[in-house]
């Protein structure tokens, strides 16, 4: 079965990065793309990014494209998203997400940022 | 960006209801339209893709249609498991952009 897991919560001060990582099983990972979307407290759902696991090419929204990075390993089928330059804002639960042409059928159970001096 | 407004924002509806939900796109976004529905504390679940099919193993109470702006997901008789948040999602083209959210509250 589709498996995304992802890594554990973290705790950053600002102005640090945070590197999370998101790892599949169950289906062909270089097919599929791979999104990140995030969920401040209390709020709503918010897209950051796509990754092609195939050739490693990348998409950003806007919004933070000069403070992340995603990248990916095809030998252990995971999936890396690394934001820079981190403040208050930034605290929120951040997803990946398996997509593909039948809607984003797969979550990652989520990993809880919070970012505080 | 395509701005995705989602009406209304909370309703209060009982076990039995039927219950329809809207999001309107600032452009046209064909058919590339999806919705999830979220339980506090879990990751959000795929209900329909492409704005009418609906994902394997999702009850049939739950539909969606529309096509290029105006979209509804209606929920014909809602059930105690259904009190949740539901959410559009637009990926016509990047970036792409969620509604705000409609919470179904027990009335």
């Amino acid at each position: 079965q589709v498996q995304l897991v992802q890594s554990g919560a973290e705790v950053k001060q600002p102005g640090a990065s945070v590197r999370l990582s998101c790892k599949a099983s169950g289906y062909t990972f270089s097919s599929y793309y791979m999104h990140w979307v995030r969920q401040a407290p209390g709020q709503g759902l918010e897209w950051m990014g796509i990754i092609r696991p195939s050739d490693g090419a990348t998409t950003y929204a806007q919004k933070f494209q000069d403070r992340i990075t995603m990248s990916r390993d095809t030998s252990t089928s995971t999936v890396y998203m690394e934001l820079g330059s981190l403040r208050s804002e930034d605290t929120a639960v951040y997803y990946c997400v398996k997509g593909g042409s039948s809607g984003w059928d797969y979550w990652g159970q989520g990993t809880l940022v919070t970012v505080s001096s | 960006a395509i701005q995705m407004t989602q009406s209304p924002s909370s309703l209060s509806a009982s076990v039995g209801d039927r219950v329809t939900i809207t999001c309107r796109a600032s452009q046209g976004i064909r058919n590339d339209l999806s919705w999830y529905q979220q339980k506090p504390g879990k990751a959000p679940k795929l209900l329909i893709h492409a704005a009418s099919s609906l994902q394997s193993g999702v009850p049939s109470r739950f539909s969606g249609s529309g096509s290029g702006t105006d979209f509804t997901l209606t929920i014909s008789s809602l059930q105690p498991d259904d009190f949740a948040t539901y959410y559009c999602l637009q990926d016509y083209n990047h970036p792409y952009t969620f509604g705000q959210g409609t919470k179904l509250e027990i009335k």
